[in-house]
C-alpha cells in the first residue's frame, strides 16, 4: 500500500538555525498538509497546500515557516530560525480529495528537537 | 474555535472486552473522523462519518454521530492487545474544504492481555 514518507525521522538543531523537513506524499494525491504535535498535546494543523499554493494556514504558521513543493514528488516544511518551542513531532499528510470527502494519510513524522 | 475533545483521556480494559471512547465538538461540521496513533508513529485513518450519517461500521469498529449533541463515539468490539494505541477524533469544519482537521487530545487505550 502506498505511504507517505518523511525524512529525517529525528532532527536535532540549535536555536536560531534553519531546518527543512522533507516529505514524499502519496503519488496521486493532490492535497498536502503539515501538522505538529508537541509532546503530550494535541495534533495541531499548520498548513494545507493545493495546486501549488497554500490553501489555508493556522496562527502557528507564522513568517518563520514556509512550505514548498520543489518538484513533482517532494513537499517540504522550512523553519527559518528555530525556537525552543518549535520542538515537536511534525507530521506530513496527503489526500486525494479535500476534507469533505477524503481521509488524510499521515507519515510517521519527524521529531524535531531544538536545543 | 471548533474542537474535538475525547473522553476518557485514558482507558484500560481486558482483552476481549469492548472499548468505548467519546468525542465532543463545538461548531458545525462537514464530517468527523477517527484516527489511531501507535506510540511514536503517524496517525492512521479509521473511519469517516458525514454530518448526515448517524452510524457507521468498519470491521470491529462502530462510530456514532449525534449532531444535535455535537458528539461522537467510537466502539471497538472484542478488543485485542494490538488495539493498544491513542485514538483521536478530528472534525472538518463545514465552512471550507481546505482547512485543516481539528484534532482532540485523544484517548489512550490500553488492552491488558
Amino acid at each position: 500500500e502506498p505511504e507517505v514518507t518523511q525524512t529525517p525521522s529525528h532532527q536535532v538543531t540549535q536555536m536560531g538555525q534553519e531546518v527543512i523537513l522533507r516529505c514524499v506524499p502519496i503519488s496521486n494525491h493532490l492535497y498536502f498538509y503539515w501538522y505538529r504535535q508537541i509532546l503530550g498535546q494535541k495534533v495541531e494543523f499548520l498548513v494545507s497546500f493545493y495546486n501549488n499554493e497554500i490553501s489555508e494556514k493556522s496562527e502557528i504558521f507564522d513568517d518563520q515557516f514556509s512550505v514548498e513543493r520543489p518538484d513533482g514528488s517532494n513537499f517540504t516544511l522550512k523553519i527559518r530560525s528555530t525556537k525552543l518551542e518549535d520542538s515537536a513531532m511534525y507530521f506530513c499528510a496527503s489526500s486525494d480529495g479535500n476534507l469533505y470527502n477524503s481521509p488524510l494519510h499521515f507519515g510517521n513524522g519527524t521529531r524535531l528537537t531544538v536545543t | 474555535s471548533q474542537q474535538g475533545e475525547e473522553d476518557p483521556q485514558a482507558l484500560s480494559i481486558q482483552e476481549g472486552e469492548n472499548a468505548t471512547m467519546n468525542c465532543s465538538y463545538k461548531t458545525s461540521i462537514n464530517n468527523l473522523q477517527w484516527y489511531r496513533q501507535n506510540s511514536g508513529r503517524g496517525l492512521v485513518h479509521l473511519i469517516l462519518i458525514r454530518s448526515n450519517e448517524r452510524e457507521k461500521h468498519s470491521g470491529r469498529l462502530r462510530v456514532t454521530l449525534d449532531t444535535s449533541k455535537k458528539s461522537s463515539s467510537l466502539l471497538i468490539t472484542a478488543s485485542r492487545a494490538a488495539d493498544t494505541a491513542s485514538y483521536f477524533c478530528a472534525t472538518a469544519y463545514s465552512g471550507g474544504g481546505a482547512d485543516g482537521l481539528t484534532f482532540g487530545k485523544g484517548t489512550h487505550l490500553i488492552i491488558q492481555p
